[in-house]
């Protein structure tokens, strides 16, 4: 089955721009999605179909996809977004997650 | 108001084998376009998704632990069944059941948009 990399940690201050990476082999034959996940919580979807937000996502959230690579960005970050965030795209008849990347809020 | 609750036992010992249920309510998995996965996360480490049973009582496994894998479910009492054999250590984790709402003919282009809260698993002698 195909892997999805992600960058295991990013930093961001408030109010700034967090950019997460999301590289496949196969990426460019799916849609992806994000999910974002708090300590001790349950993932939530934040982004599907590339660049889509479920209600009640706030606009700082937005995706994108080109080729190979798909990418979710948080614009005006802020302390409530510090979380692990994930990619998940499908392969063949599977969903693939992605290795996971930890947004820090310093 | 959609839910999905995670049911199983705390604590397995190697080789044995592990049943869990999704108990969910809100939804009906007889209606068309509805699916419900398994996803796991052993601790500290990224989710992995395990299989999921569609509207048409279909099963998708993941490639890799498929021979141990086997999903199915009870339309009439909203509940979905996973089981997987021969347990080990690496298997410790939070499983979660998740829904999908397929916009398609087919779960394999949607999400997972609303998670339960998982259960964790621990296999130890």
């Amino acid at each position: 089955s195909s892997e999805l990399t992600q960058p295991p940690s990013v930093s961001v201050s408030p109010g700034q721009t967090a950019t997460i990476t999301c590289s496949g082999d196969k990426l460019g034959d799916t849609n992806v999605c994000w999910y974002q996940q708090k300590p001790g919580q349950s993932p939530a979807l934040v982004i599907y179909r590339d660049i889509e937000r479920p209600s009640g996502i706030p606009a700082r959230f937005s995706g994108s996809h080109s080729g190979n690579t798909a990418t979710l960005t948080i614009r005006g970050t802020q302390a409530m977004d510090e979380a692990d965030y994930y990619c998940q795209a499908w392969d063949s008849s599977s969903y693939v997650f992605g290795s996971g990347t930890k947004v820090t809020v310093l | 108001q959609v839910t999905l609750r995670e049911s199983g036992p705390a604590l397995v010992k190697p080789t044995q084998t592990l049943t869990l249920t999704c108990t969910f309510s809100g939804f009906s998995l007889s209606t068309s376009g509805m699916c419900v996965s398994w996803v796991r996360q052993p601790p500290g480490k990224a989710l992995e998704w395990l299989a999921f049973i569609d509207w048409e009582n279909d099963e998708y496994y993941s490639p890799s632990l498929r021979s141990r894998l086997s999903i199915s479910r009870d339309a009439s009492e909203n509940k979905v069944v996973l089981t997987m054999t021969n347990m080990d250590p690496v298997d410790t984790g939070t499983y979660y059941c998740a829904r999908t709402v397929s916009s398609g003919g087919s779960c394999l282009d949607d999400p997972l948009n609303l998670w339960g809260r998982g259960t964790m698993v621990t296999v130890s002698s």
